[in-house]
């Protein structure tokens, strides 16, 4: 099972470009990467998911290298809204249900 | 509005008491999952089911008695918790038990006294 690190916490002003780097040395080939974010007192809500590359959809892209062993959530133009705990999870591509949730990176923005 | 929806959102209870959790999806889901969240402690995956069919039991306590009569209910039977048990419930659902996004309702927050 892939594990990831990300850092604790991360400070930002609004309207900034943020970006969360996730580091997973032990990247599976079936493993696809999802990234979650979650405010308190609610669960964690879908942001973007990708297997190498670059994702892009509405509120964010990912970024991953040729080698897949980290991968940057980018959030572009960010509000006092932003502020949550962002989750990089890398899974199997045939189990959801061995997915490891760490304790995510608390991103704070400033106005 | 994430489609998953679950009651109640506040839960206080004794250690001798019986009480359940509900979820309910609306999104023509297949798989459904129980999680709890402690404080400053990761999400723990606690119960899947695919299909009806419970497919993963990580371990838990059998003071927890998932139920899952339909597709789209999930039920978390509750009896003689201990106070560690407090922890925000979550439940979520996804289009089946792979790799896919999963969509989490907003929890229940148990204290047991």
């Amino acid at each position: 099972l892939a594990k990831t690190t990300q850092p604790i916490s991360m400070d930002s002003y609004e309207g900034q470009e943020v970006n969360i780097t996730c580091s997973h040395n032990n990247i599976a080939t079936n493993d696809y990467i999802t990234w979650y974010q979650q405010f308190p007192s609610q669960g964690p809500r879908f942001i973007i998911q990708g297997y190498k590359t670059k994702v892009t959809n509405e509120v964010a892209s990912l970024f991953i290298p040729a080698d897949r062993k980290s991968s940057t959530l980018s959030l572009p133009r960010v509000s006092l809204s932003d502020t949550a705990v962002y989750y990089c999870l890398v899974g199997d591509t045939d189990s959801n249900y061995q997915l490891i949730w760490g304790a995510g990176t608390k991103l704070i923005i400033k106005p | 509005e994430t489609g998953v929806t679950q009651t109640p959102r506040h839960l206080v209870m004794g250690m001798t008491n019986k009480k359940s959790l509900k979820c309910e999806q609306h999104l023509g889901h297949n798989a459904m999952y129980w999680y709890k969240q402690s404080a400053k402690k990761p999400l723990e995956l606690m119960f899947v089911y695919s299909l009806e069919e419970r497919v993963e039991n990580n371990s838990v306590p059998s003071r927890f008695s998932p139920e899952c009569p339909n597709s789209s209910h999930l039920f978390l039977h509750l009896h003689t918790l201990q106070p560690e048990d407090s922890a925000l419930y979550l439940c979520a659902s996804s289009q089946d038990s792979s790799n896919q996004p999963q969509h989490f309702g907003d929890g229940t927050r148990l204290s047991i006294l």
